[in-house]
């Protein structure tokens, strides 16, 4: 079936213009996650959608990052006056609700999508 | 300090050989573990879930031991279809996800 999609793949931009990045989640996933990437670093947490609930922004790094989910579904990440430290790869996850796992605690698997790679000149 | 600490690597093995990696995570709070699987410049997929009892997926075996908060993951008989990054996720809440930066690992003919 459908994965998650991600566009654009790639994106140049100059410093100081906005930006949005947009994520299609598999149907019927109700999470939705975005993170960054950096060169040879660790996902960074940005903002985790669920449902109908109001969305976790704890990792968004600077007013200048916003995200939006409309209808439960497709979700756009904008970054305004944009940063050269912003250049990254943007990933986006999605996932079913939460489960028990075998070790304890609460998770659902993520499945990512393909990123956007951004790049501010 | 890190949530999530890897050694980057790179681990350099031949065909068929065993490899482990290690991972620490500083948080006793957290409460599941997986490791991932990252080609280059391709998204992370979900390798294997980390089970307290550790758990075998094929060639692949992974386990935990909280005590000490860490992770391993190994590798026997490698392929070279098994060169790729592999990052150490631990999960405190539920929409809480620490990554590790990873473990490259390139097995050579």
């Amino acid at each position: 079936g459908a994965g998650v999609s991600q566009s654009p793949s790639n994106k140049v931009t100059e410093k100081g213009k906005d930006v949005e990045l947009r994520c299609d989640p598999i149907s019927g996933h109700t999470a939705l996650y975005w993170y960054r990437q950096s060169l040879g670093q660790g996902l960074e947490f940005l903002i985790y959608f669920q449902g109908n609930s109001a969305p976790d922004k704890s990792g968004l790094p600077s007013d200048r990052f916003s995200a939006e989910r409309t209808g439960g579904s497709v979700s756009t990440l904008t970054i305004q006056r944009t940063q050269q430290e912003d250049s990254a790869v943007y990933l986006c996850a999605s996932s079913l609700p939460p489960k028990t796992g075998k070790s304890g605690g609460t998770y659902n698997e993520q499945f990512f999508g393909p990123g956007t790679r951004l790049t501010v000149l | 300090r890190k949530e999530v600490e890897q050694d980057p690597g790179p681990f350099n093995v031949p065909e068929g050989a065993t490899v482990a990696f290690n991972c620490t995570y500083s948080n006793s709070a957290s409460q599941s573990f997986f490791w991932y699987r990252q080609d280059c410049r391709k998204e992370p997929k979900l390798l294997m879930s980390v089970y307290s009892s550790g758990n075998e997926d094929g060639r692949f075996t992974a386990q935990l031991n909280r005590a000490s908060q860490y992770i391993s993951l190994l590798i026997r008989d490698s392929k070279l279809s098994d060169s790729a990054t592999y990052l150490c996720v631990v999960n405190r809440q539920f929409n809480k996800f620490y990554f590790g930066s990873g473990t490259k690992l390139n097995v050579k003919p």
